[in-house]
């Protein structure tokens, strides 16, 4: 069984532009939840998609926005660059329930210049 | 509101001994849920356990066992002979109600070193 996949693996961006993201679940499951990891921060919860819908919202700003497609697939966009946007950026995919385990991918290293 | 604390930052013991990962959370909810994840150095984070709040049996998994006690809210992790295998950082997480409004909520993590 496939695990969760998100690319790309590694960015690179400078202040002012906009990324997208990409994380593609594990078959079957239909939401897909992103996080933020820093070193001070920990994993910070930005958004939950479950069958197309934003089902949950962390503390972020607008220039945080997603999205899911009926595949169950995922994008994560930021705009406006900002260099404490430098961070891991972790998607991960569950049945959809608050009790169930989330699977994780490994992660999309953004580094903002 | 939720809450996570995972009060040690790091550890590091030798090969061998035994190791416990604290966990302490809040939460006004009488359903809940409990999980460890492991994060190795390649980066994933692997599910390791998940508890709900009605079952505070403790569970053992060959090397890891698993103190829950609501009294405390307290859910540690303990790690038995340690190996070098076992050096990670450990994610405490918790997550409110089993709808569609549940968030998980992380501790900042454990990094734990095991020395040969």
């Amino acid at each position: 069984k496939a695990g969760v996949t998100q690319t790309p693996r590694y960015l690179i961006k400078t202040r002012g532009q906009q990324v997208t993201l990409s994380c593609s679940p594990i078959s079957g499951h239909r939401s897909v939840s992103w996080y933020q990891q820093t070193p001070g921060q920990g994993l910070q919860f930005l958004f939950e998609y479950f069958s197309e819908t934003q089902r949950n919202k962390g503390n972020f700003p607008g220039r945080f926005s997603g999205r899911q497609f009926s595949n169950s697939r995922s994008e994560m966009n930021v705009s406006t660059l900002e260099l404490g946007d430098s961070a891991l950026y972790l998607c991960a995919s569950s049945f959809g329930g608050g009790n169930q385990p989330q699977h994780f991918g490994d992660g999309t290293r953004l580094s903002i210049l | 509101a939720q809450k996570v604390t995972q009060a040690q930052t790091e550890i590091s013991v030798v090969e061998k001994e035994d190791v416990t990962l604290d966990c302490v959370y809040e939460t006004r909810d009488t359903t809940y849920y409990l999980f460890w994840y492991k994060q190795p150095p390649s980066g994933e984070l692997v599910f390791l356990i998940r508890r709900n709040s009605f079952d505070e049996q403790n569970e053992i998994s060959g090397r890891y066992s698993w103190n829950f006690q609501k009294s405390t809210s307290s859910f540690n992790f303990t790690i038995t002979a340690s190996q070098v295998v076992d050096s990670a950082v450990y994610f405490c997480a918790l997550s409110e109600g089993s709808s569609g409004t549940y968030k998980y909520i992380f501790g900042t993590g454990t990094r734990l070193k095991v020395l040969a």
